[in-house]
C-alpha cells in the first residue's frame, strides 16, 4: 500500500505570494491532518479535515486554509506569505473517526525570500 | 496551554545499549500515546502506540511505557542500533471533540547511536 504522498517537495517563494500544497493519503483514509514543522517551535497542528469537512483548526492566521476532495485528497494554501511562514509542512492520514495513528508524508519544504 | 515535552534533548549510546527516552505531558484527558522516528529529510515514521487504558505496550525492540499518576511516558529501544540514530517525538491526543485529528507532539530528543 503507498503511503502519503506530499507535492512538490520543495518551494521557493517570495514574501506576499500565495501557496498551495497537495497531500494524497494513503488508500482509505478519510481523515487527513496538516502540521507546520519549525526549529523553533517543533511540530504545531493546522488542522484536519474528514470527509470533505473541516473537524478541527489550530492556532494559526486566516492566512492558512485547506480543503479535502472527495478521493480524501487535501490541499493547503498559505495566501500573502511571511518570512516566518518558512517550514516543513507535513501531512498525516489515518483511517477513519476511531483512534489510530497518524501516517505521515515526507512534507513540503517552503523558504520564503 | 497544554503541551507535551520532553526533557532530554539528546542522548547519546553506543551500539547494542539500550535507550530510554522520557516524555512528560500535562494534559490529564489525554486518551491515545505515539512514539514517532523521524529521520533527516523525512516525516515522522510511526514506532509504537498506547491507550491510556494500559500500561506498558511491546513491539519489536521497543518497550512503551505509560504512566499516568505522573504523566510521563517513556520508549526503550533493546540493542540499539546505528539505524536508530534520529530524532524521537512523542505525541497525545484526547478523545474526540476538539481532538479531532490532532497531535500535541513534544520537542523531540536526538538519539545518536555510535558503533
Amino acid at each position: 500500500k503507498a503511503g502519503v504522498t506530499q507535492t512538490p517537495r520543495y518551494l521557493i517563494k517570495t514574501r506576499g505570494q500565495q501557496v498551495t500544497l497537495s497531500c494524497s493519503p494513503i488508500s482509505g483514509h478519510r481523515s487527513v491532518s496538516w502540521y507546520q514543522q519549525t526549529p523553533g517551535q517543533g511540530l504545531q497542528f493546522l488542522f484536519e479535515y474528514f470527509s470533505e469537512t473541516q473537524r478541527n483548526k489550530g492556532n494559526f492566521p486566516g492566512r492558512f486554509s485547506g480543503r479535502q476532495f472527495s478521493n480524501s485528497r487535501s490541499e493547503m494554501n498559505v495566501s500573502t506569505l511571511e518570512l516566518g511562514d518558512s517550514a516543513l509542512y507535513l501531512c498525516a492520514s489515518s483511517p477513519d473517526r476511531v483512534i489510530q495513528p497518524q501516517h505521515f508524508g515526507d512534507g513540503t519544504r517552503l523558504s520564503i525570500l | 496551554g497544554e503541551s507535551v515535552g520532553l526533557h532530554l534533548p539528546t542522548l547519546s549510546v553506543q551500539e547494542g545499549d539500550n535507550s530510554i527516552i522520557n516524555c512528560a505531558y500535562s494534559n490529564s484527558a489525554s486518551d491515545y500515546f505515539i512514539w514517532y522516528k523521524q529521520e533527516s529529510g523525512k516525516g515522522p515514521q510511526f514506532i509504537i502506540d498506547i491507550r491510556s487504558n494500559m500500561d506498558k505496550r511491546q513491539g519489536q525492540r521497543v518497550t512503551v511505557l505509560l504512566n499516568k499518576t505522573v504523566k510521563h511516558l517513556s520508549l526503550q529501544i533493546a540493542a540499539t542500533q546505528p539505524g536508530d540514530s534520529a530524532v524521537y517525538f512523542c505525541a497525545e491526543t484526547g478523545a474526540g471533540g476538539t481532538s479531532y485529528g490532532k497531535l500535541t507532539f513534544g520537542q523531540g530528543t536526538i538519539l545518536t547511536v555510535h558503533p
